[in-house]
């Protein structure tokens, strides 16, 4: 069973630039959740979508938006990059998106901002 | 907010010794806790998970850990650490309240093997 796939691995852009980022789940999961990852602020929680709706988001400006398609699979798009947003981000998909269910993660795209 | 502490940024053990990765979870009526590990340029791995019952719990490569609710507490244990061990560990939590929140995780804790 393949894992989750997020593309591209790699990503540099510019101040001011906009962005777009895919996670393909895991076959028959429904619930796609968003983290980004630097090392001073650790690991955050974007949002979350299942079965195309967002249910739950994270901390983060508008400029961080996302979506997910009929057959699951998720995008993230930030705009207006700024240099704080270099950061790791990662995509987990579960089965039905339940509390508690464990998330299984991609291996995130490396977002560079110059 | 829901939080998580993973008091020890870097530990260094030898391999083949025991380890103990710390973990301390903010009050939730009913935490749902795990346990990843993430190696460089990878995304994170899942070890354990605690929902319920037992409060020991085994997981994959060796690792089990303890929940204690008294003591707000889900320390990851290992008997004897490979090199391959060597990666980063995060503990993280989620609630129970309906819909699936997000995984509020700890700041990592670094795990270095010596030879």
């Amino acid at each position: 069973k393949a894992g989750v796939t997020q593309t591209p691995r790699y990503l540099i852009k510019t101040r001011g630039q906009q962005v777009t980022l895919s996670c393909s789940p895991i076959s028959g999961h429904r619930s796609v959740s968003w983290y980004q990852q630097t090392p001073g602020q650790g690991l955050q929680f974007l949002f979350e979508y299942f079965s195309e709706t967002q249910r739950n988001k994270g901390n983060f400006p508008g400029r961080f938006s996302g979506r997910q398609f009929s057959n699951s699979r998720s995008e993230m798009n930030v705009s207006t990059l700024e240099l704080g947003d270099s950061a790791l981000y990662l995509c987990a998909s579960s089965l039905a998106g339940r509390v508690g269910q464990p998330q299984h993660f991609g291996d995130g795209t490396r977002l560079s901002i110059l | 907010a829901q939080s998580v502490t993973q008091p020890d940024i870097h530990i260094t053990v030898s391999e083949g010794a025991s380890l103990e990765l710390r973990c301390n979870y903010s009050y939730g009526a009913t935490p749902y806790l795990f346990w990843y590990v993430q190696s460089p340029g990878q995304g994170l791995q899942l070890l354990l998970k605690y929902f319920s019952g037992d409060t020991l719990v085994q997981g994959i490569k060796g690792f089990e850990a303890e929940f204690k609710r008294s003591q707000s507490s889900f320390n990851l244990r290992k008997p004897s650490v490979h090199w391959s061990d060597a990666a980063e560990y995060f503990c993280a939590v989620t609630y129970s309240g309906g819909g699936a929140d997000g995984l509020t995780f700890g700041k990592g804790t670094h795990l270095i093997i010596q030879p």
